[in-house]
């Protein structure tokens, strides 16, 4: 069946380190993947997109790669700030299906001072 | 900066009962989308519509629900009769092409 992962439990890490959040599929041929941010009780805040053809975008302090033979994305945040705290959102558009996107369960993101 | 806007905020209703999720898509998006979202479980796809009629739906999304784009702002969400299991955060998005989607603030359906 078809699967996409996200570390369930939150990720602790101190304002001023990178924090890397993975994303694993399977049984998935994405089109293309992107991540995005929700805060408790609020709607899904897209950060990134990143196509089938690309290795890793950028945007500020923001990278994500993507990586089709190993069916894995990582999304990291450079010099993390408390104001990152949030669950981080994976979501993968598959090859055919124009505009579904299926999420991943996603990864509390917890940036202490 | 332009924003997707979801009315009511909160809905309560009774089992079987019908209930009418509102949203506002930002102005100039052509795509239209609803998501939900059950207490702690991952965001779901439920329907995608474009040029007034659905292009996708999940298997969510069977004879109880419809959508509808009544004038050129409102994209509607209708459960005819509601049931337990529906109580979840509503999701409406919006999009100018397939990629990047925008989505409102949800509305959360309590259904007793």
């Amino acid at each position: 069946s078809q699967k996409i992962e996200q570390n369930s439990e939150a990720l602790n890490i101190q304002e001023g380190k990178t924090a890397t959040l993975t994303c694993n599929y399977t049984n998935y041929s994405p089109a293309y993947l992107q991540w995005y941010r929700q805060d408790p009780g609020r709607g899904p805040v897209f950060l990134l997109l990143i196509r089938e053809n690309e290795k890793e975008k950028r945007k500020e302090r923001l990278k994500v790669t993507f990586d089709t033979t190993l069916k894995q994305s990582l999304f990291h945040i450079t010099a993390s700030q408390p104001a990152d705290s949030a669950t981080y959102l994976c979501a993968l558009v598959k090859t055919g299906t124009a505009s579904k996107l299926t999420f991943g369960t996603g990864t509390r993101l917890q940036v202490t001072l | 900066e332009p924003e997707v806007t979801q009315t009511p905020s909160h809905q309560v209703t009774q089992m079987g009962q019908e209930v009418i999720l509102r949203c506002v898509p930002i102005s100039n998006h052509l795509y239209f989308y609803w998501y939900r979202q059950i207490l702690g479980q991952k965001v779901e796809f439920l329907v995608s519509f474009y040029n007034n009629e659905i292009s996708e739906k999940s298997e969510i999304f069977d004879d109880q629900f419809s959508v509808e784009r009544p004038d050129g702002s409102n994209f509607t969400l209708k459960i005819r009769s509601t049931k337990l299991e529906d109580s979840a955060m509503y999701f409406c998005a919006s999009s100018t092409s397939v990629y990047e989607q925008y989505f409102g603030p949800g509305t959360r359906l309590t259904v007793t």
